[in-house]
């Protein structure tokens, strides 16, 4: 079975900073699609950024990055500058068949 | 534009009954999921579809029935509640799961917390 795995529970770092999560995956494709979605205490799933196997390029949207390692099946996400809204859970997502499967999740602190 | 609602956004239930949370998308939405949230083990995916008349099992189906008579309803089933099925229950939906620009990128609901004491 496909497998994702976040082994960080839980981080916390002062506001500016910046903060790396960690994930890694387990998958016998060659193509596939990888996520991170952030849950504030709001509870409201939202989707952070998004990367494409095939793609050697590492996906940014704006303050958010991954660090892409395709041999390693790791996929880790970097939040630069980070803010006090950025405070949440942060899970990886993985595209098995029809199905999009989570990681454990990684609970972020922000401090001011 | 509601996007997916979720009812009821709170329930408790005793061992043995049953009950229906329901799920409703008004964007034309093909595919639709159920996740359920526990500390620690993230969200775990109970059911899918990828088109009305179309379901399929995710990682926990077991005490869970659903079926997709349309294409804006989702309905997710507990036969006989467990105190195991206590959880925060996501419906999701998507155009298409993968393929396009917006691939992976699900609708979340706003959650239902079930307690089965």
């Amino acid at each position: 079975a496909q497998t994702v795995t976040q082994s960080q529970p839980e981080m916390s770092v002062q506001e500016a900073e910046t903060v790396t999560l960690s994930c890694t995956y387990d998958t016998s494709e060659n193509n596939y699609y990888l996520f991170w979605y952030k849950q504030p205490p709001s509870r409201q799933m939202i989707l952070v950024i998004r990367q494409e196997a095939y793609k050697q390029q590492n996906a940014t949207e704006n303050r958010f990055s991954v660090n892409f390692q395709k041999a390693a099946k790791s996929f880790s996400l970097k939040i630069s500058d980070s803010q006090l809204g950025d405070t949440a859970m942060y899970f990886c997502a993985f595209i098995e068949a029809q199905k999009l499967v989570f990681g454990q999740g990684t609970r972020l602190t922000i401090n001011p | 534009n509601a996007g997916v609602t979720q009812t009821p956004k709170f329930q408790v239930l005793k061992t043995g009954q049953s009950m229906t949370l329901q799920c409703a998308q008004d964007m034309n939405h093909e595919y639709m999921s159920w996740y359920r949230q526990d500390p620690g083990m993230g969200l775990r995916l109970i059911h899918y579809s990828v088109g009305a008349g179309i379901t399929d099992q995710g990682e926990v189906p077991n005490g869970y029935n659903v079926s997709r008579s349309t294409t804006e309803d989702f309905p997710l089933r507990l036969l006989s509640a467990a105190p195991s099925q206590t959880s925060v229950y996501f419906c999701a939906s998507s155009y298409f799961l993968a393929g396009g620009p917006r691939t992976g990128e699900l609708f979340f609901g706003e959650g239902s917390r079930l307690t089965v004491l």
